[in-house]
């Protein structure tokens, strides 16, 4: 069964930084892209940041470019989300989500469970 | 700040079709990219509905189709039933923002 668990939310002030883990399981996890997702409470679903298989090309929402880092980790089947320059905006659960097939028009299975990040002071 | 439009509202009695539509522009469903669903049960994780603009994976009942024209996309749910009450975000890609878009999600309540 293809699972994948995120852990490392947690309270933050504005400033900080926090470092997103996304455990996967179930399939082969380097061949895969892989991507971040937010949602805002009581808000919709925003696109964070994705991360291809192979080289491992990077993509950004502008929302978090310059302040953010995505990366895996293949040997440990773990992606992450190096959150840095963290405002209050960023408050939101974040899921990580397996990219089901390679390009543009590709969608999102499974997702994790999700990881609350809250931005305060 | 989604760039794909929904209504925020639908709702419908156990047995009826409710459709929800997803609107996008030259940049995104437009531009021919794909359109795909997710269901948001209250509290939990989007899960796959549609991929694809009308395929359904294994286990998604065949109550629930899903239909793409011009910039816009449609989801339907045909015989309503209490289970279905959730959220229901289209995603899709922007050619202009190098990004992948959601809309702004569709609550159904079932009265």
């Amino acid at each position: 069964e293809v699972q994948l668990l995120e852990s490392g939310g947690g309270l933050v002030q504005p400033g900080g930084s926090l470092r997103l883990s996304c455990a996967a399981s179930g399939f082969r996890f380097s061949s895969y892209g892989m991507i971040w997702v937010r949602q805002a409470p009581g808000r919709g679903l925003e696109w964070v940041s994705g991360i291809s298989a192979g080289i491992s090309v990077t993509h950004y929402a502008d929302s978090v470019k310059g302040r953010f880092t995505i990366s895996r980790d293949n040997s440990k089947n773990t992606l992450y989300l190096q959150m840095n320059s963290l405002r209050a905006e960023d408050t939101a659960v974040y899921y990580c989500a397996k990219k089901a097939v390679v390009g543009t028009s590709g969608w999102f299975d499974p997702w994790g469970q999700g990881t609350l990040v809250t931005v305060s002071s | 700040q989604s760039v794909l439009t929904q209504p925020p509202s639908v709702s419908g009695a156990p047995g009826q079709r409710v459709t929800i539509s997803c609107t996008g522009s030259s940049s995104n469903i437009g531009a021919g990219h794909d359109v795909h669903w997710y269901q948001q049960l209250p509290g939990t994780a989007p899960k796959l509905l549609i991929y694809g603009n009308s395929n359904r994976p294994s286990g998604v009942p065949d109550r629930f189709s899903g239909s793409k024209s011009g910039t816009s996309a449609s989801l339907a749910i045909s015989g309503l039933q209490a289970e279905d009450e959730a959220d229901y975000h289209c995603q899709s890609y922007d050619s202009s923002l190098s990004a992948y878009v959601f809309g702004t999600g569709t609550k159904v309540t079932v009265l």
